[in-house]
């Protein structure tokens, strides 16, 4: 059972390029999410998904764009790559409703990236 | 400032010791509140989820929320080597889409040395 899965695990992009992290899940949970992780500022919340073909902004969503076109897949989009977007992001997945509750969110290992 | 605050350490301490990790909060309307653990160069992993105000023991864990003062922490008896981690205190409002829409701390570095 992988869980949650990220691609690629380290990127290094030149400012102004643009790519995209995958995420999949093989737990067949509804809700997924995209979070960045800086030091000093915890895991900040960019864009989520309560379910295929919905997506929803965050705390941080500017400069990022998502699409749910699969239940499993969750992907993250940077059209034009800034340094300010150097982060480490995560991907995580949880149930929906009650089955949720205790606010377990399963995370992905990381995508490493760095915009130079 | 920042609706939830953590104390990011580092904090070193020998093996067998208690450790007291605290979180504050500002947002009033949090009612779930989460410790997540994250080893070096992996994701967080859900350690204790208390609801409301009290306390919850599991194993060596314990949580504690104190509403009133918008306070919460996690205290570790006996540690380890293995609780080397960051300690992510992490909470959210009442129930819908907000399930998975946590507000989390900067996180604190836990050091246990043999």
């Amino acid at each position: 059972n992988a869980g949650v899965t990220q691609t690629p695990k380290f990127r290094v992009l030149k400012t102004g390029q643009s790519m995209t992290l995958l995420c999949a899940q093989d737990m067949n949970h509804e809700y997924m999410y995209w979070y960045r992780q800086d030091p000093g500022m915890g895991l900040r919340l960019i864009h989520y998904s309560v379910g295929e073909g919905t997506t929803a902004k965050g705390e941080v969503p500017d400069g990022y764009n998502v699409s749910r076109l699969k239940k499993q897949n969750f992907l993250l989009g940077l059209e034009s790559a800034a340094p300010s977007q150097t982060s480490v992001y995560f991907c995580a997945s949880s149930y929906p409703g009650l089955a949720g509750e205790s606010g377990e969110l399963f995370f992905g290992e990381g995508s490493r990236l760095t915009v130079l | 400032q920042k609706e939830v605050e953590q104390d990011p350490g580092p904090l070193s301490v020998p093996e067998g010791a208690i450790v007291s990790l605290n979180c504050t909060y500002s947002n009033s309307a949090f009612q779930y509140f989460m410790w997540y653990r994250q080893y070096s160069r992996k994701g967080p992993e859900l350690l204790m989820y208390t609801y409301s105000s009290g306390n919850k023991e599991d194993g060596r864990f314990t949580a504690q929320v104190d509403k009133s003062s918008k306070y919460i922490s996690l205290f570790i008896r006996d540690s380890q080597p293995s609780d080397s981690a960051t300690y992510l205190c992490a909470m959210r409002g009442p129930g819908g889409t907000s399930y998975g829409k946590l507000t989390f701390g900067q996180g604190t570095i836990l050091t246990v040395h043999p």
